[in-house]
């Protein structure tokens, strides 16, 4: 399979733990971004990497919250001293650079107790 | 800014049509983008417009109108498996990240 991945597919921590999530893009795309999705709602950007470049962060990435992509291929993202409000669906999307298409990983839904 | 804005829910039958509508305000225009999500999945891509007029695409057609700041996303022959959300969605800035509207749940129902 040559799509977009993530893992885990479902994370469940207690509250003030740290968690960290893994994403693994098409293979060609050097254009990685996390969007976080709650109940009811569409997908929020979060962060995007240009290879290993961190160009963009949203306003809704607090200091708890960290990405990598350290060699241009696969992604990270840490959430240190997790809050209930972090539960959400953490998608992942890559793209080719001038292409507008993004292609979606299957998410990782964190809960937090 | 972005502003999007679609129906909450909609439902039809199955065998029907259904248009689901989009509405935006963007600083800038660079096309429009629908996705669907079944519950607990991803979005997967369904249409990209950049020019005014209808795309069709097998059972699936998506409509823009630039100067109206409108789009459609016009479903036929509905399955059941067309029960999910609909997104609309707008890349912003120059790094193209998707804004997307809260999504439009659709219920087909026999």
């Amino acid at each position: 399979d040559t799509g977009v991945s993530q893992d885990p597919r479902h994370k469940i921590t207690k509250r003030g733990q740290n968690v960290t999530f893994r994403c693994d893009p098409i293979s060609e795309h050097n254009r990685l971004y996390w969007y976080r999705q709650t109940l009811g709602q569409g997908p929020e950007f979060l962060t995007y990497f240009q290879n290993e470049a961190q160009l963009e962060k949203s306003r809704l990435l607090s200091d708890r919250f960290s990405a990598e992509r350290p060699k241009g291929s696969f992604s990270t993202l840490e959430i240190q001293r997790t809050e209930q409000g972090d539960s959400a669906m953490y998608l992942c999307a890559s793209s080719l650079a001038g292409a507008y298409e993004q292609f979606f990983g299957p998410g990782t839904r964190l809960t937090v107790l | 800014g972005q502003n999007i804005d679609q129906p909450t829910e909609m439902t039809a039958t199955e065998g029907a049509i259904v248009q689901i509508n989009c509405t935006y305000q963007t600083s800038g225009f660079n096309g429009l983008f629908w996705y669907q999500q079944h519950a607990g999945e991803a979005p997967t891509f369904l249409s990209y417009n950049v020019l005014d007029g209808l795309e069709e695409k097998g059972r699936f057609s998506s409509f823009l109108s630039r100067s109206k700041g409108y789009s459609y996303l016009l479903l036929k022959e509905l399955q059941m498996k067309d029960s999910a959300s609909y997104l609309c969605a707008v890349p912003s800035g120059g790094y193209n990240k998707l804004i997307f509207g809260a999504g439009t749940r659709l219920a087909v129902h026999p």
